[in-house]
């Protein structure tokens, strides 16, 4: 198994341009989540989802769309990127074990620049 | 809110013991999670503990979890120069997948 994938691995963006940052698990995992790290703060969650087709909002998810047409792929779209957006991202996969552990494994990241 | 610290940095010498530590605030947690993070690479899942228990022990990882005090730390023992990373704590509360936060992160440096 490939885990969770993420590309690409660096990418830097002029302010206002859009792009979408990809994610896959070949796990079959239900539950999916974006995260972004930022230097002092722990992750923040952006957005998730619990099945094909199911996504909802986390913590910090102005600027960011997301969709869940598979339960393998979980992109995440900046619509106009900002400064602000200057982070790394992570995107996780999870399934539930009997008493709702919900241990996540983690994609090796995708840095982003917005300049 | 759910609010869970840890201190920035720890340096250790090889062979020693390390702890870290790590504070939460929601009373209402279920599970907590230790992850580490080696540089330029996504989270790792290294232990978790219910939070009905008080200790768990995983060959050289040893957690200790004081409910009264909402302290959790996570004690290395025999620290390798393998071991350095960011390791990060974190809390699931009650209420579903999306309830969990993550601490700010610990750098341990490992001295040879």
């Amino acid at each position: 198994n490939a885990g969770v994938t993420q590309t690409p691995k660096f990418q830097v963006l002029k302010t206002g341009q859009s792009m979408t940052l990809q994610c896959a698990q070949d796990m079959n995992h239900e539950y999916m989540s974006w995260y972004r790290q930022d230097p002092g703060m722990g992750l923040r969650l952006i957005h998730y989802s619990v099945g094909a087709g199911i996504t909802d909002q986390g913590e910090v998810p102005n600027g960011y769309n997301v969709s869940r047409s598979t339960t393998e792929d979980f992109p995440l779209r900046l619509l106009s990127a900002a400064p602000s957006q200057t982070s790394v991202y992570f995107c996780a996969s999870s399934y539930s074990r009997t008493g709702g552990t919900y241990e996540q494994y983690f994609g090796p990241g995708t840095r982003l620049t917005v300049t | 809110g759910e609010d869970v610290e840890q201190s920035l940095f720890l340096s250790v010498r090889e062979g020693d013991s390390s702890v870290i530590n790590c504070t939460y605030t929601d009373s209402s947690s279920t599970y907590l999670y230790w992850y580490k993070q080696e540089p330029g690479a996504g989270l790792q899942l290294l232990t978790y503990i219910f939070s009905n228990m008080d200790m768990k022990q995983d060959q050289r990882l040893t957690v200790l979890l004081n409910k009264k005090d909402k302290h959790l730390s996570l004690r290395i023992a025999d620290t390798q120069t393998g071991d350095s990373a960011i390791y990060f704590c974190a809390e699931r509360i009650y209420g579903g997948y999306q309830k969990v936060t993550f601490g700010t992160g610990t750098k341990l440096q490992v001295i040879p």
